[in-house]
C-alpha cells in the first residue's frame, strides 16, 4: 500500500463546477498536511495547509479527517487557471519529510 | 526574486558522466531538502540538511550520490556515473516555520537526461 494514496484522475470539469479531490494516508501518527499545486513541467507550490479544524482560503476549502486518515480539498467555481496536478502532501513523522501522492490532475473546460 | 533557485535548470550528459547541481535556498531558511520526481509521480524524497548537517537521507539515494552543504547556505547533489535510470527532476525546496508549521517552498528543478 502507498503512503499516500490519490486519484490519478483526470478530472475533465466545466468551468464554474465544483470538484473536490481526496487523499489517503497509511501512517495515522501523521502531523502535518498539505496540498501542492504543480502546472505542467514546473515545481510544487504550496497551494495551502490542511489544519484538524479544516481550512479555507477563498474559492479553496481543504478538511482532515485523522479518524478514516483522509484529507480533501474542495474547489468552487472552478477557474481554466485551475488546470494543473494537485498533490496530496504528508509529513508522515514530523521529520520534515514529506511524502507526496502521485496526484490528481483537473482539466477545466470553457 | 527571493525564492529558491536550481542550477542548471537542464542537464544532458552521456551515461558514465557525473553531474553537480547547485540549489539555493530562501536566505531565511536554514532547512534545506533534495527531491527526485520522474514523469507520473509526486515528489520523492532524497536527503535534508538544517544549517550545515545531513540529518536525512533516502535508500533512494545510493552511494553514487552525494550532497553537501558546507556552509549552511547554498548545496550541491553530485551524481557519478549517471545511469539512464537517473533521468529525472531533481527538485530543491527549502522551510520555515510559517504559522502552525513548518512549510516548504520548492525551485524550478533541474532537468537531468542521461543518455
Amino acid at each position: 500500500r502507498k503512503e499516500v494514496e490519490q486519484d490519478p484522475g483526470p478530472f475533465n470539469v466545466p468551468e464554474g463546477a465544483t470538484v473536490a479531490f481526496n487523499c489517503t494516508y497509511s501512517n495515522s501518527a501523521s502531523q502535518s498536511f498539505f496540498w501542492y499545486r504543480q502546472d505542467c513541467r514546473k515545481e510544487p507550490k504550496l497551494l495551502m495547509s490542511v489544519y484538524s479544524s479544516g481550512n479555507e482560503d477563498g474559492r479553496f476549502t481543504a478538511q482532515l479527517n485523522r479518524a478514516s486518515q483522509y484529507i480533501s480539498l474542495l474547489i468552487r467555481d472552478s477557474k481554466l487557471s485551475d488546470s494543473a496536478t494537485y498533490l496530496c502532501v504528508v509529513d508522515m513523522d514530523s521529520s520534515y519529510k514529506l511524502i507526496f501522492g502521485s496526484g490528481t490532475r483537473l482539466l477545466v473546460r470553457p | 526574486d527571493t525564492g529558491v533557485s536550481q542550477n542548471p535548470r537542464h542537464k544532458i550528459t552521456k551515461r558514465g558522466q557525473n553531474v553537480t547541481f547547485r540549489c539555493d535556498p530562501i536566505s531565511e531558511h536554514n532547512r534545506l531538502y533534495w527531491y527526485r520526481q520522474t514523469l507520473g509521480q509526486g515528489p520523492e524524497f532524497l536527503t535534508y540538511f538544517q544549517n550545515e548537517a545531513q540529518l536525512e537521507k533516502s535508500r533512494l539515494l545510493s552511494d553514487r550520490f552525494s550532497a553537501e552543504r558546507p556552509k549552511g547556505s547554498f548545496s550541491t547533489l553530485e551524481i557519478q556515473r549517471t545511469e539512464q535510470g537517473d533521468s529525472a527532476m531533481y527538485l530543491c525546496a527549502s522551510s520555515g516555520r510559517e504559522r502552525r508549521q513548518e512549510t516548504q517552498y520548492f525551485g524550478p528543478g533541474t532537468r537531468l537526461l542521461v543518455l
